[in-house]
């Protein structure tokens, strides 16, 4: 199964971090972990991607597990336009994405 | 540089009817996916297609067909329209390239919002 499994839904107050959990238990070797957020009305927007080792990008950190069975992504500062789903993708075949149910993230100001 | 542009962003059809949806990737990428979302089943791959070739297709009836043209352009279509088949439509794209396949970046449109009545 390429699902991953993620909280149904997660608070933060605005301006502090958020620290998003997945499980990937069953990851091989040469899935990469794709993080999409999606808000209402919208297509999923692509957030961060990493194979191994932690990636930062303007928008989010990704910090995955050494044994790559979990990852964490960070928001840094939680702003209310970061309300949203956010899904976590095993991706192992490349335009042929997996979605789960994601997480709803609910920013409060 | 563009992002990925679906049209129509609205319609609405009659149950038995059928439908196009074209999707436009963005330059230079020659992989395009179709998505289904409804709030029932949320996200569900549809097929995939790479250089006008279906690389891969999810668990839809025959209904539910594409293509893609020689300069990456999308289209997909359903015939015979049941109500079941209401749902923001989304299109995707992403260079494709094989030897990085799952490492590869995915943009998605804003979709087409498809109502049957």
């Amino acid at each position: 199964d390429a699902k991953t499994t993620q909280p149904n839904s997660m608070e933060s107050n605005e301006e502090e971090p958020v620290h998003l959990p997945c499980n990937h238990s069953t990851i091989s070797g040469t899935d990469y972990i794709h993080w999409y957020r999606q808000l209402p009305s919208q297509g999923p927007e692509y957030v961060i991607h990493g194979l191994t080792s932690n990636v930062n990008n303007r928008m989010a950190s990704l910090a995955i597990a050494e044994d790559r069975k979990s990852s964490t992504l960070i928001l840094h500062r939680a702003t209310l336009r970061d309300a949203a789903v956010y899904y976590c993708i095993r991706n192992n075949a490349g335009n042929m994405l997996t979605f789960g149910g994601g997480t709803r993230l609910m920013v409060k100001p | 540089k563009a992002g990925v542009t679906q049209t129509p962003r609205y319609l609405i059809k009659t149950r038995g009817q059928q439908v196009t949806l074209s999707c436009s990737p963005i330059s230079g990428h020659r992989s395009v996916s179709w998505y289904q979302q409804t709030p029932g089943q949320g996200l569900q791959f549809l097929f995939e297609y790479f250089s006008e070739t279906q690389r891969n297709k999810g668990n839809f009836p025959g209904r539910f067909s594409g293509r893609q043209f020689s300069n990456s352009r999308s289209e997909m279509n359903v015939s015979t329209l049941e109500l079941g088949d209401s749902a923001l439509y989304l299109c995707a794209s992403c260079r494709g390239d094989v030897e990085s396949f799952s490492g590869n970046t995915i943009y998605f449109g804003e979709g087409s919002w498809l109502t049957v009545v």
